[in-house]
């Protein structure tokens, strides 16, 4: 079975620009999960959607960030405008389960890097 | 703010050797317990989950869990350099609901 699916993988651009990036979860999971890793702070969980539902968005850090669900197979985590300090590692996870605490599945990341 | 304590390490230990991992937590009510391993540049990957108090193994690994100390342990038996990874410890389920990470401990493992 696929895995959770993250694009792009990398991705360098330039302060001010916007930033999409994707991610398909493991089909027939009900939850999906937005996180930022850097070595300062962590993992550290920005958003939380269940049936395609934002449940927790209070780990967003500013109204740059932006979070959709439109469906059950498919999310977008956009940040616009873009800043040096959103260079970091975002993980999309997923679970079988409603709840947050339950285990959760690792895509392979997008690395961002803002100039 | 809840917390997952983890010792960053690096924690050095020799091929055959019990690596011996430990995470504390301040949320006395967080119910569910994980262990992830992250080799560099790559995604967590689940290697044990317990919520239990005692001890859950699964071949050479073995999850600990004291709720009334507040921390949970991994201890890896017989390590092998490709168990050299940092280890992620997560904890959830109580007041602030979701699972919170701690920022790990690089385990190196010397053939």
């Amino acid at each position: 079975d696929a895995g959770v699916i993250q694009s792009p993988r990398h991705e360098v651009t330039e302060m001010g620009q916007e930033v999409t990036l994707r991610c398909k979860p493991i089909s027939g999971h009900n939850s999906l999960f937005w996180y930022r890793q850097t070595m300062m702070r962590g993992l550290e969980l920005l958003i939380y959607f269940n049936n395609n539902v934002p449940i927790d968005d209070s780990g967003m850090p500013e109204d740059r960030f932006s979070a959709k669900m439109p469906n059950a197979s498919f999310s977008t985590l956009k940040i616009q405008p873009s800043e040096p300090r959103d260079s970091a590692v975002y993980f999309c996870a997923s679970s079988p389960r409603d709840r947050s605490t339950d285990t959760q599945y690792f895509g392979p990341g997008t690395r961002l890097t803002v100039l | 703010q809840k917390e997952v304590e983890q010792n960053s390490g690096p924690l050095s230990v020799p091929e055959g050797a019990i690596a011996s991992l430990n995470c504390t937590y301040s949320d006395r009510g967080s119910q569910s317990f994980f262990w992830y391993r992250q080799y560099s540049g790559k995604s967590p990957e689940l290697i044990m989950f317990i919520y239990s108090n005692g001890d859950k193994e699964d071949g050479r690994f073995t999850a600990q869990l004291n709720k009334a100390s507040q921390y949970v342990s991994l201890l890896i038996r017989d390590s092998q350099p490709s168990d050299s990874a940092t280890y992620l410890c997560a904890g959830g389920g109580g007041s602030q609901g979701n699972l919170i990470f701690g920022k790990g401990t690089k385990l190196s493992v010397k053939p």
